[in-house]
């Protein structure tokens, strides 16, 4: 299967907060696992990514966990700030001759001031 | 050193007609992946291009086509418009087919009445 699935729906969080959203996946074939934020009217922009062979990736305020096993991979946004209110999509690719995003449905984050 | 860009940046037609939006990759990238994002969806993969053709297509009709140009810019042409195929259609980017990295475009808007 080539879903991947993303939750919650929508999330509120506080101005220093810590967001996090999750992702489930099941095609064991993916390799690669990007997170993009997007702002209304925008395209997509990478935020942090994570290959399977680790476990945690940090940059900046930005974390990614991700548990092989359980086929689940999470971002977590410490010290939320007004700025980082956005739409959030986790996504996975396999390798091969030509490598396509499948993206989860999204994550309305708001934090507010 | 310019991003990935597209035109326009908002289209209206009617059903039955054909559009032709147009992408220009990030500098030093040769690979161009097409995405169409529906209201409040994640993206999803139609077709990527690289060496002029095409490498691989997601689950789109034929209707929907393309072509890449020798110096990797791409067009995406939908052909007998449907309602539901107003969307943003994102363009992204990478250095090859096999790069896990994709950079995305700001997206055209099409409104199909």
């Amino acid at each position: 299967q080539q879903q991947v699935k993303q939750s919650p729906q929508s999330l509120i969080v506080q101005k220093g907060g810590i967001s996090i959203i999750n992702c489930a996946y099941e095609n064991t074939a993916f390799d690669y696992f990007p997170w993009y934020q997007q702002f209304p009217g925008k395209g997509p922009a990478l935020l942090i990514a994570i290959r399977p062979d680790v476990s945690e990736k940090k940059e900046g305020r930005f974390t990614i966990s991700f548990n092989k096993s359980a086929k689940q991979f999470s971002l977590h946004i410490m010290d939320s700030q007004p700025g980082d209110s956005a739409t959030y999509f986790c996504a996975a690719s396999t390798g091969g001759s030509a490598r396509q995003l499948t993206f989860g449905s999204g994550t309305q984050l708001t934090v507010l001031p | 050193d310019a991003g990935v860009t597209q035109s326009p940046t908002h289209l209206i037609k009617t059903r039955g007609q054909q559009v032709t939006l147009r992408c220009s990759p990030k500098s030093g990238h040769d690979t161009v992946s097409w995405y169409q994002q529906a209201l409040g969806q994640g993206p999803q993969f139609i077709f990527q291009y690289y060496e002029e053709e095409e490498r691989q297509r997601g689950n789109f009709p034929d209707r929907f086509s393309g072509h890449q140009f020798p110096n990797y810019s791409s067009e995406l042409n939908v052909n007998a418009l449907l309602l539901g195929d107003s969307a943003l259609y994102l363009c992204a980017s990478s250095l090859t087919a096999t790069q896990e990295t994709q950079y995305f475009g700001p997206g055209t808007r099409l409104l199909v009445l």
